[in-house]
């Protein structure tokens, strides 16, 4: 079955770094684009970032653009999600999330979420 | 990019009832590709229905969805007690792909 497992999350001050990382299991990781969804406390849903199944194309929301890098090693089943610059407002709960292949996809499948907390 | 608005805000209903859910675009959606997904606290958000009506893998089908260009609608036929949460809509027929802001369904 269908498994991602974010970790990397913590507490760390404004303009400091964190990079997170999501394992994949149960599918065949190098054949799907992968996403970063994050949730702030108390409220909906954010698009963070998409990756090529290849890592080739790599596309941001305007929010996290020239900060955020997503990356992924195919050998490791891991995608990654390398934080730069980071504001009070980047604080929430970040998922790796997988739709059925491509950009433009639903997410059936979603990690439990690792907590960023940004905060002096 | 397409704002998502979703109605009402909150939903106060009891087990047995049907429930109403809207989502409004600000443009129309490409392809019907219109999502619902339920989340309950503390939990990641599940998908229930993608392309505007098709039910995910395992879900019941008292969930339905309906809708096409800028209004769509969830559908719960009659509410089950583990139904109350809250539900999100999602467009990703144009980039970036966004969300609504989310109902609240609660028991009355």
């Amino acid at each position: 079955q269908v498994q991602l497992v974010e970790s990397g999350g913590g507490v760390v001050q404004p303009g400091r770094s964190l990079r997170l990382s999501c394992g994949a299991s149960g599918f065949t990781f190098s054949t799907y684009a992968m996403d970063w969804v994050r949730q702030a406390p108390g409220k909906g849903l954010e698009w963070v970032a998409v990756i090529s199944y290849d890592g080739s194309n790599k596309y941001y929301a305007d929010s996290v653009r020239g900060r955020f890098t997503i990356s992924r090693d195919n050998s490791k089943n891991t995608l990654y999600l390398h934080m730069n610059s980071l504001r009070v407002e980047d604080t929430a709960v970040y998922y790796c999330a997988r739709g059925s292949g491509g950009y433009f996809t639903s997410y059936g499948y979603w990690g439990q979420g690792t907590r960023v907390s940004v905060s002096s | 990019e397409i704002v998502l608005t979703q109605s009402p805000g909150t939903l106060s209903l009891s087990p047995g009832e049907r429930a109403t859910l809207s989502c409004r675009a600000s443009q129309s959606v490409s392809n019907s590709y219109l999502a619902w997904y339920q989340q309950k606290p503390g939990q990641a958000p599940r998908l229930l229905i993608y392309g505007a009506s098709s039910r995910a893998t395992g879900i019941p089908d008292r969930f339905s969805g309906s809708g096409s260009g800028t209004d769509f609608t969830l559908t719960i036929s009659r509410l089950e007690p583990e139904d109350f949460a809250v539900y999100y809509c999602q467009q990703y027929g144009s980039s970036p792909n966004t969300f609504g802001q989310g109902t609240k369904l609660e028991i009355k």
